[in-house]
């Protein structure tokens, strides 16, 4: 089955505490993207991938990483998460950048940062 | 710069009835898809439907349609019969070609009522 995992699904945390968000897609999709949803503000995007190796900044970038080593996994990680971090976050992925490409996205994780 | 305005922050609609979710974008491209996701109290996103701005024909996928009125820039999701399931919050969001990400309103609660 086509799909997008991630993985917690929830996770509560405590400020500076270094956590890792997974994300892997199986459709060889070389467009992968991280988001974030905040109540009254939809999605706004973190970071994406265009391939492996090859990552920039999206709307909201401060005070998270990412890296793709593999063309499946694009993890997210918080190296010192604080309580405005606490929000639902999405990967997604597709297979272009044109405008018809569908996202495909993971089911969230759900954050806490306390 | 893209824009999605989703008017809208809540609606309630007997079951059955039909029900309009607004939508209107701000672009400047030529060539740019709109989307729309439904996002159940779980919280997954699920894709509903498509239309390309070259598009001349309406979408539609069985109970959900959109009007496309590109002149007014405007792409609002029509449902059909609606379905105590349709109640979850709806989101409007727009690519533009060439893009690295979706462009996100604010959502739409709907709430159908038995």
């Amino acid at each position: 089955e086509a799909q997008v995992t991630q993985n917690p699904r929830y996770l509560i945390t405590v400020t500076g505490k270094k956590l890792t968000v997974t994300c892997s897609q199986n459709m060889n999709h070389e467009y992968m993207s991280w988001y974030r949803q905040d109540p009254g503000l939809g999605l706004r995007q973190i970071y994406y991938s265009m391939n492996v190796e090859v990552t920039d900044k999206g709307d909201v970038p401060e005070g998270y990483k990412v890296s793709r080593k593999e063309k499946r996994n694009f993890p997210l990680i918080l190296e010192s998460p604080s309580p405005n971090q606490t929000s639902l976050y999405f990967c997604a992925s597709s297979s272009g950048v044109s405008s018809y490409n569908e996202q495909f996205f993971g089911p969230g994780t759900r954050l806490t940062v306390l | 710069a893209q824009k999605i305005t989703q008017t809208q922050p809540g609606m309630f609609v007997q079951e059955k009835e039909a029900v309009t979710l607004d939508c209107t974008y701000d672009t400047s491209d030529q060539s740019y898809g709109l989307f729309w996701y439904k996002q159940p109290s779980s919280g997954e996103m699920i894709f509903l439907i498509y239309q390309g701005s070259y598009d001349e024909q309406n979408a539609t996928e069985g109970r959900y349609s959109l009007n496309f009125q590109k002149a007014r820039k405007s792409a609002n999701l029509v449902i059909s019969a609606s379905q105590l399931g349709d109640s979850a919050m709806y989101f409007c969001a727009m690519r533009e070609g060439g893009a690295q990400k979706l462009v996100f309103g604010q959502g739409t609660r709907l709430t159908i009522n038995p």
